[in-house]
């Protein structure tokens, strides 16, 4: 079946220091590809999407290509703030009805 | 903004209770979806509907219920509460189109069964 497999955490980064957040993916078909992020006590939000090979998704300074030939949707930020810290979740959607299947999330810890 | 309510932030249960869980969105979402959310496995979805009155089970159904009676409105049951069901729970809706429409999330629920 479809999985996700995303880099353990925490990742722990100085302010200004660049990130990158490993996320690779198995499925079958053409997926569309996700990065929820999780603040403290809060819900999952959006925070960036790509529908088909070559998208790049970007948010609020992130960004996340969707290679096909590699089956991965790194997410990076070139200079992260310590309002990023939270926890990061690459999801992907098969073809047809969307249920997302999620990584294990990665927790993001920035210091000043 | 969609908005996606949970009834509880917080609620703590003993075993054996019938608990309810409720979910109201205000977006005319078609789909609708109940994960849970635990450390070291990330979410997994336990029920999910695509329209009133329907449902279809997630990858873990096992000890639990749904009902939608109304496009807003999306409850998850526990018939019965077991400790290995506490947990934090997620509420997400989403309109029709595929693979391609996000999910939209509300702040979730801690459930505490002792």
């Amino acid at each position: 079946g479809d999985s996700v497999t995303q880099m353990e955490g925490p990742v722990t980064l100085s302010e200004e220091a660049f990130l990158t957040i490993n996320c690779t993916y198995t499925a079958t078909g053409y997926p569309s590809l996700f990065w929820y992020v999780q603040y403290p006590g809060e819900g999952l939000q959006l925070l960036l999407k790509a529908t088909k090979a070559d998208d790049k998704g970007s948010n609020k300074g992130f960004e996340a290509t969707y290679r096909k030939e590699t089956t991965s949707f790194h997410l990076e930020k070139g200079s992260v703030q310590v309002s990023d810290s939270a926890v990061y979740f690459c999801a992907l959607s098969g073809t047809g009805f969307q249920k997302l299947v999620f990584g294990t999330g990665t927790r993001l810890l920035v210091s000043p | 903004d969609v908005k996606v309510t949970q009834s509880s932030r917080y609620l703590v249960k003993r075993t054996g209770e019938k608990v309810f869980l409720e979910c109201v969105q205000d977006m005319d979402h078609e789909n609708m979806f109940w994960y849970r959310q635990d450390p070291g496995l990330g979410l997994r979805l336990i029920y999910f509907s695509y329209d009133v009155k329907m449902k279809e089970k997630g990858d873990i159904p096992e000890g639990y219920s749904v009902s939608r009676e109304k496009k807003e409105r999306f409850s998850l049951i526990l018939e019965s509460a077991s400790t290995n069901q506490t947990s934090m729970y997620l509420c997400a809706s989403s309109s029709r189109g595929g693979g391609r429409q996000p999910q939209h999330f509300g702040d979730g629920t801690r459930l505490s069964i002792l």
